[in-house]
């Protein structure tokens, strides 16, 4: 089982669409990540969390310590938006991080 | 601050030959992570090291792969006898501090495709 897990594995939504992405973890964490990968490009840090909600223009990610899980919501999507994105914990012991496998999105115009 | 820098962005190498991968860390980084990302898979962590020092290499392959981080110079993923199982985009990443999740920056990574 891998330490973490996102959901759902691929989604497409229409353009204006409220997308969530949801990932749950089995480790004990200091801190979770949020990631984005465009085809082909690399890896850009959205969010980094420990506790409660930030939000970043039209994204917003929250989690819940307690229950292990993080959400990534994006609202009025945009095909700009289409990419990867990839869930990301900093365990709380040793120097690893664990990555989901990501969430392919894409937004139809 | 330029980021972190990775070059090439894509290498390509005949099967047997060797593939060196630099990743040059942000201005004040000193602790650089290296990943690997596998096709259709997720990013897996592979090593983990200081300046001149190796702190966690327990997802490196234990044969043909090392890793340094030298005093002066970015740091070298080195993959020796290249097969085509090695053919993924490899990630570098830093921090400025052991443990640290604030400023922790990844860069753009390297194609690697053996043939």
């Amino acid at each position: 089982k891998n330490e973490v897990e996102q959901s759902p594995q691929n989604l497409t939504a229409q353009e204006g669409e409220f997308i969530t992405i949801n990932c749950s973890y089995s480790v004990g964490i200091s801190a979770l990540h949020w990631l984005q990968q465009h085809p082909g490009g690399g890896i850009v840090s959205l969010f980094m969390l420990s506790s409660g909600k930030k939000k970043h223009g039209r994204l917003i990610a929250t989690i819940n310590i307690q229950e292990k899980h993080s959400s990534l919501h994006i609202t009025a999507s945009h095909p700009r938006d289409s990419a990867v994105y990839i869930c990301a914990v900093a365990a709380n012991t040793g120097n690893q991080f664990y990555f989901g496998t990501g969430t392919s999105l894409t937004v139809i115009p | 601050n330029a980021g972190v820098m990775q070059n090439p962005r894509h290498l390509v190498r005949r099967r047997g030959q060797e593939a060196r991968l630099r990743c040059s860390p942000m201005k004040g980084h000193s602790h650089v992570y290296w990943y690997r990302q596998l096709p259709e898979e997720g990013l897996k962590f592979m090593v983990y090291l200081q300046k001149e020092n190796i702190i966690d290499e327990s997802g490196m392959p234990k044969e043909r792969f090392s890793a340094e981080f030298p005093k002066e110079g970015p740091s070298i993923l080195r993959i020796q006898q290249v097969v085509r199982g090695d053919s993924a985009a490899y990630f570098c990443a830093s921090s400025p501090s052991q443990g640290s999740n604030y400023g922790y920056t990844f860069g753009s990574g390297t194609r690697l495709t053996v043939v």
